[in-house]
């Protein structure tokens, strides 16, 4: 089944603690990017990547990093996490630059 | 700066009844126009997408318009089933600047009641 898939679905964790959250594709997709959903705001794109090794800031990158090292996999990066970075996280994939965005089922993170 | 401005913000209706969902953007030159729906705690899910030369499309009891003069496009939603309870999201791709230059509406949060 083509899919995205996020890790972890929910994550409690406390102000400065390193986390990652996972996100792979099984699709052959080269687009990945992660997105931020907040109330009243919609979907923010953080960051994007268009191939392997080649990353790009989106509209909101301040406190997050990523890394694609191998096609299907783009994790999210929280360095220092802090309580305004509580959201909830989607990561998409797509085959072109202008295709159907695919997303996963979402990462709940709250910062205490 | 580009916009998608979506209205209403929210929608309560009756099963069974219609209703529409409106989009209008700002983005220019542009490339597609894509709705998706957003069950509650899930991710969003490609309905359908619109381009320049597009003016109507259907999918199932869903079909979307779109007026590319107007910067305007409508998702109308037939004979509304409990399922269809969910956010709707209007995201327009621009036709420049690549893969990170699309623009997300806040979405429409459509209730459907017995």
């Amino acid at each position: 089944e083509a899919q995205v898939t996020q890790n972890p679905r929910y994550l409690i964790t406390v102000t400065g603690k390193k986390l990652t959250v996972t996100c792979s594709q099984n699709m052959n997709h080269e687009y990945m990017s992660w997105y931020r959903q907040d109330p009243g705001l919609g979907l923010r794109q953080i960051y994007y990547s268009m191939n392997v090794e080649v990353t790009d800031k989106g509209d909101v990158p301040e406190g997050y990093k990523v890394s694609r090292k191998e096609k299907r996999n783009f994790p999210l990066i929280l360095e220092s996490p802090s309580p305004n970075q509580t959201s909830l996280y989607f990561c998409a994939s797509s085959a072109t630059s202008s295709g159907e965005l695919f997303f996963g089922e979402g990462s709940r993170l709250t910062v205490l | 700066k580009n916009q998608v401005e979506q209205s209403p913000q929210s929608l309560i209706i009756l099963e069974g009844k219609n209703c529409t969902l409106q989009c209008n953007y700002t983005v220019s030159p542009f490339s597609n126009l894509r709705w998706y729906k957003q069950d509650t705690g899930r991710g969003p899910v490609s309905l359908t997408i619109m381009t320049f030369s597009e003016n109507t499309k259907s999918n199932g009891r869903y079909t979307a318009t779109l007026d590319a003069d107007t910067k305007q496009s409508s998702l109308h939603i037939t004979a509304s089933q409990l399922s269809d309870s969910a956010s709707y999201i209007c995201v327009v791709k621009g036709a420049l600047g690549g893969y990170q230059k699309v623009t997300f509406g806040t979405g429409t949060k459509l209730q459907v009641i017995p």
